[in-house]
């Protein structure tokens, strides 16, 4: 059974790095089958694509977002990061981690809240 | 950047009628790479349909996608209680729309 866990600090200052990491089981971050995304949702809002990773670390990135994402995956701990740097209150929203194939996001972590306030 | 396109914003329908979301792309989008998603209240989004017109694992056949080129549908027939959610349309390894609500009338 395929599960994906997002975890990482719930309130990041402005100006900071926001750092998430998503751990997955039932499936290896090592397969050639899958990337691993980003996507986020400020309460209230629509959900936006930050990004992914393939376990070669070949990434693509929202264009609105490219200059702050960083992205990685630790195959050896079957979990891949986010960095997003120097943080705004536009940056406080519920993120999400998620398994894509090479179709669509087929599955995704419950999410975590992360609120960037000082 | 493709820009994706919901309508109706909201729909209120009741359980047994029929509901058609649209999403339109300011560009063509290959017929593989739509998707649609539902997200209930507090609940991660969840995969809907794949490639236009797949059915994801464990929908049932009320739900179905038509669409090419620019023009996007979700039709879903005989709503359930269950059913009444926010749906996303998605390029692939890309932008979402906005989401239509799909709200009991």
């Amino acid at each position: 059974q395929v599960q994906l866990q997002e975890s990482g600090p719930g309130l990041v200052k402005p100006s900071e790095t926001l750092s998430l990491t998503c751990t997955v089981s039932g499936v290896s971050t090592n397969s050639r089958s899958y990337y691993w995304s980003w996507i986020r949702q400020p309460a209230g809002k629509g959900l936006e694509w930050i990004g992914r990773i393939s376990t070669s670390g070949s990434t693509k990135y929202n264009p609105s977002l490219k200059s702050r994402i960083s992205m990685s995956v630790d195959t050896s701990k079957n979990q891949f990061s986010l960095n997003l740097t120097s943080v705004t209150a536009a940056d406080t929203a519920v993120y999400y981690c998620a398994r894509s194939d090479w179709l669509s996001l087929d599955y995704w972590g419950q999410g975590t809240l992360v609120t960037v306030s000082s | 950047e493709i820009v994706l396109t919901q309508s109706p914003g909201t729909l209120s329908l009741s359980p047994g009628e029929t509901a058609t979301l649209s999403c339109g792309a300011s560009q063509t989008v290959t017929s593989t790479h739509l998707a649609w998603y539902q997200q209930k209240p507090g609940q991660a989004p969840r995969l809907v349909i794949y490639a236009t017109s797949s059915r994801a694992t464990g929908i049932p056949d009320r739900f179905s996608g038509s669409g090419s080129g620019t023009a996007f549908t979700l039709t879903i027939s005989r709503l359930e209680p269950e059913d009444f959610a926010v749906y996303y349309c998605q390029q692939y390894g890309s932008s979402f729309g906005q989401g239509t609500r799909l709200e009991i009338k």
